[in-house]
């Protein structure tokens, strides 16, 4: 299937620092990336939809300015966690869609686990 | 407003026996219906889609429109079933229900 490349797979970072996660395509190209959030035993949550050349868009309650989202290439979307909290501390999961694959099925990123300490 | 429901968060068998997860969605229109798994330490993976209806690994899903479910089903559990599995609707966004941890046991 197609694969979808998460980095770093883990970081710690201070209070108040910021910190960027990468999500690559290696296979395809993406328009189109998600980013999702998941807290321990619950399910993920969308956060942001990250689209190539423009804006992204950003699910309700999710603050656009903590976490900025930038889609600059077809195979690389980040997501930069700014100023960061103990209560941003969770697992990130960036995904995307295979147009030459119907564009349906999602394939996902093996994840960042952020600790903010 | 659109909703995924999937009321059971564990759910443990012996091996051999059948087993059958819950979905049940809430959605204006028809919405495109998968079941992801998440194996231990492994990344989120496609299991099956309803358009498809195919079987994945023994497992089948039957979409009934009329009581918005769309079950996953396995007539004979395996120990390599274990594993987190979420329902997931396709409408714009793809969303997730809570997700139910499967144990199998031998």
């Amino acid at each position: 299937g197609a694969v979808v490349s998460q980095h770093p797979s883990r970081v710690i970072c201070k209070s108040g620092t910021s910190v960027k996660i990468e999500c690559r395509s290696l296979d395809f190209q993406a328009t189109t990336m998600f980013w999702y959030r998941q807290f321990p035993k619950q399910s993920l949550m969308l956060m942001a939809t990250s689209n190539e050349g423009s804006k992204a868009t950003y699910e309700q309650g999710v603050e656009k300015d903590k976490f900025l989202i930038n889609h600059a290439s077809l195979t690389l979307s980040t997501l930069t966690v700014t100023s960061a909290h103990p209560e941003d501390s969770s697992f990130y999961i960036c995904s995307a869609r295979d147009p030459g694959r119907g564009n349906t099925e999602a394939f996902f990123g093996q994840g960042t686990r952020l600790t903010v300490v | 407003a659109q909703r995924v429901t999937q009321p059971e968060k564990l759910l443990s068998v012996f091996k051999g026996a059948p087993v059958e997860l819950k979905c049940n969605y809430s959605y204006s229109g028809s919405p495109e219906l998968f079941w992801y798994v998440q194996y231990s330490r492994q990344r989120l993976q496609l299991l099956l889609r309803h358009i498809s209806r195919e079987s994945i690994k023994g497992f089948t899903a039957d979409l009934n429109k009329g009581e918005t479910s769309f079950h996953l089903k396995k007539p004979f559990a395996q120990e390599e079933d274990s594993a987190m599995y979420y329902c997931a609707p396709l409408r714009d966004k793809l969303s997730f229900g809570a997700g139910t941890t499967v144990t199998v046991r031998a």
